[in-house]
């Protein structure tokens, strides 16, 4: 099945500072690229997504970028406060229901 | 509104007992998946499910069983436990095909 690697798998920024967080993958009919935030004891939660027809999305302090021809995708996170600590997931699609799953970034905020 | 329910929170089995991993959803969502989540390892996918009646394997589905009566509920059976199925469950499920999963709170299984 599809594959995607995830980096780094932790990441340690000061508050406010900047983070990304990047993905790549191999299957050129990915076309649907989320990411989910994950906080201690709860399941992940959806925080921005895009598609292949776009090349960038923001969302306030949240934005990600998509290279369809060097086949990678980035969150990055402006202005990081504490409650940004988290674990974050990146996953791509298809076409179909399923999404695969990068292994995870655990980023800490440290005030 | 609920979204994704799992019951229980938590649970504790002994080698080859069985249990029911429950969840439901109030989104009147079609597809309905089962992940477990093992550190390092990211959330893997055990079986799906496209509609009532229709179940299908994902990536690790040995030692699993599903089902899917209805368009809410969505339960996973460990038939004899393992201490290898030691980890943490999440439902999830999607209205559409491309569109995002919604995820419950996850159920921790330890397998002693």
């Amino acid at each position: 099945g599809e594959n995607v690697e995830q980096h780094p798998s932790t990441l340690s920024v000061q508050e406010g500072d900047s983070a990304v967080i990047k993905c790549t993958y191999s299957d050129s009919a990915s076309n649907y690229f989320p990411w989910y935030k994950q906080e201690l004891g709860k399941g992940p939660q959806l925080i921005i997504d895009i598609r292949s027809n776009v090349g960038e999305k923001k969302d306030q302090r949240i934005a990600v970028t998509l290279n369809k021809t060097a086949k990678h995708f980035s969150l990055h996170i402006t202005e990081t406060q504490p409650e940004d600590s988290a674990v974050y997931f990146c996953a791509l699609g298809a076409g179909s229901y399923q999404l695969t799953f990068g292994k995870g970034t655990k980023l800490s905020v440290i005030p | 509104n609920a979204g994704v329910t799992q019951t229980p929170k938590f649970q504790v089995l002994k080698t080859g007992q069985s249990m029911t991993l429950q969840c439901a959803q109030d989104m009147n969502h079609e597809y309905m998946s089962w992940y477990r989540q093992d550190p390092g390892m990211g959330l893997r996918l055990i079986h799906y499910s496209v509609g009532a009646g229709i179940t299908d394997q994902g990536e690790v589905p040995n030692g699993y069983n599903v089902s899917r009566s209805t368009t809410e509920d969505f339960p996973l059976r460990l038939l004899s436990a393992a201490p290898s199925q030691t980890s943490v469950y999440f439902c999830a499920s999607s209205r559409v095909e491309g569109s995002p999963l919604h995820f419950g709170n996850g159920t921790r299984l330890t397998v002693t």
